[in-house]
């Protein structure tokens, strides 16, 4: 099952400019995570909030959570043609297994030099 | 370096047959999970293990084994009942609390 789902699926700006990526989710959550993926390799953890966190800060990185609309956004400033990859967020839900984190879709972005 | 090593980074499979992906983290990390990944989505969970000896089916086992024997190693095995293996399949660990995954570079598998 899909809990997160993000927006837009698909992201083109140039080199300098911020970009933006949100992701919904459904249920309740303990915290949430994105991550980046370059092209065919595996996915690198980017930052986490928790769920009693609104906003946190990781060199050009900044995360908002908000709780009450089951919302989240990845703001990526300056940004290189590096950072071109997909980035997904992640929700870790109470209950059951602690460890078990849900995946959204994806949201490609693409920094043209 | 601490990390994971999955392999062999592409595998192709006859029809009918069964093939096996490893997966191998020196991290020490307790929790290990296998995802599949088809292109353009979001990964999907196949298995997880909290700890040796146990584990626990996620949204998709259906045609998929595991075993966990050791702590540092979670191989999947892709039996001849999934219908379509065809896909990119990503091990990850954790430690308890899910305080961020660390993946494993990724198996190719292709269908020939």
């Amino acid at each position: 099952s899909q809990q997160g789902e993000e927006d837009p699926q698909a992201l083109s700006i140039q080199e300098g400019e911020n970009a933006t990526m949100n992701c919904s989710y459904k249920t309740s959550i303990n915290n949430l995570q994105w991550y980046r993926q370059n092209s065919g390799r595996g996915l690198v953890h980017l930052i986490l909030i928790r769920s009693n966190e609104r906003e946190k800060h990781s060199g050009r990185l900044r995360v908002t959570l908000d709780t009450s609309k089951k919302s989240s956004s990845l703001l990526i400033t300056a940004s290189r043609a590096a950072d071109t990859a997909s980035y997904f967020c992640a929700t870790h839900t109470y209950g059951g297994y602690t460890g078990k984190l849900i995946f959204g879709q994806g949201t490609t972005l693409q920094v043209k030099p | 370096d601490g990390g994971i090593t999955q392999s062999p980074k592409y595998l192709f499979r006859k029809e009918g047959q069964n093939v096996t992906l490893s997966c191998e983290q020196n991290l020490n990390h307790d929790a290990m999970y296998w995802y599949r990944q088809d292109p353009g989505q979001g990964l999907r969970l196949i298995y997880y293990s909290q700890i040796v000896n146990d584990f626990q089916k996620g949204d998709i086992a259906e045609g998929y084994s595991v075993s966990r024997e050791k702590k540092e190693s979670f191989p999947l095995t892709v039996t001849s009942a999934q219908k379509n293996p065809t896909a990119f399949y990503l091990c990850a660990s954790s430690t308890e609390g899910a305080n961020g995954y660390t993946f494993g570079s990724g198996t190719r598998l292709t269908v020939v």
